[in-house]
């Protein structure tokens, strides 16, 4: 099974809203991450945990807050987003990072700032 | 500067009409390259890692090649349901991440 599960599916949100996504996968991966994807662009990568911890931050703005409990589930807090941040949010994950191994992606939550 | 390069942008082809997806790249040392397919509003669906030049994997009506510069992507006799963008991605051998290096993408449309 290589399947990672998201939530929402969709999410329509205030610029003065919070709001977290989803992510859980069992594959027993121990690399997890969190892209954006604009229409027609090829996904960018923002953060990547490697056995629980934050490994790679992509200069994201601080509005954007994530969240990895356990080796199983990944989180993205939203605070005070602005209007550019909607786009399509993936979550990843891959067998231990260092190593070529592929990253199995989400469905996505498609996230609209109002 | 690592970078990867897909052409063309786009392609249409009729049912049955083979082609090929072209992905260059320039990396200071290939770990790995990814193909990906992923249809519209949905996350990208693994379909091949190669690791090394000469090397080929083949999947239904998809095949992909590696040499040290490009690789490509070749769809026989294709049908509607395989139109999709295809994204290329690689792994630089230097740094210790799992960071990936996107091209733009092809987006394929097959008509019947």
């Amino acid at each position: 099974d290589t399947e990672v599960t998201q939530t929402p599916k969709h999410l329509v949100m205030g610029m003065t809203n919070k709001k977290s996504l989803k992510c859980e996968q069992h594959m027993g991966h121990r690399a997890m991450y969190w892209y954006k994807q604009k229409a027609k662009k090829p996904p960018e990568l923002m953060f990547v945990y490697s056995y629980e911890k934050l490994s790679i931050n992509e200069s994201v703005p601080s509005r954007f807050s994530p969240e990895c409990p356990n080796s199983s589930l990944l989180n993205l807090h939203l605070h005070a987003l602005q209007p550019e941040d909607s786009a399509l949010y993936l979550c990843a994950s891959s067998q231990i990072w260092g190593l070529t191994y592929e990253q199995y992606f989400g469905p996505g939550t498609r996230l609209t700032v109002t | 500067e690592d970078q990867v390069t897909q052409s063309p942008e786009a392609l249409r082809l009729q049912e049955g009409e083979s082609s090929s997806l072209n992905c260059s790249y320039t990396v200071s040392g290939l770990r790995g390259l990814f193909w990906y397919r992923q249809d519209p509003g949905k996350g990208p669906e693994f379909l091949f890692t190669l690791y090394s030049a000469g090397e080929e994997k083949e999947k239904e009506r998809l095949k992909a090649t590696l040499t040290k510069k490009e690789s490509f992507l070749h769809i026989t006799a294709p049908k509607p349901e395989d139109s999709a963008t295809y994204l290329c991605a690689v792994q630089p051998l230097t740094g210790n991440t799992g960071k990936l290096i996107f091209g733009q993408g092809t987006t394929l449309q097959v008509k019947p």
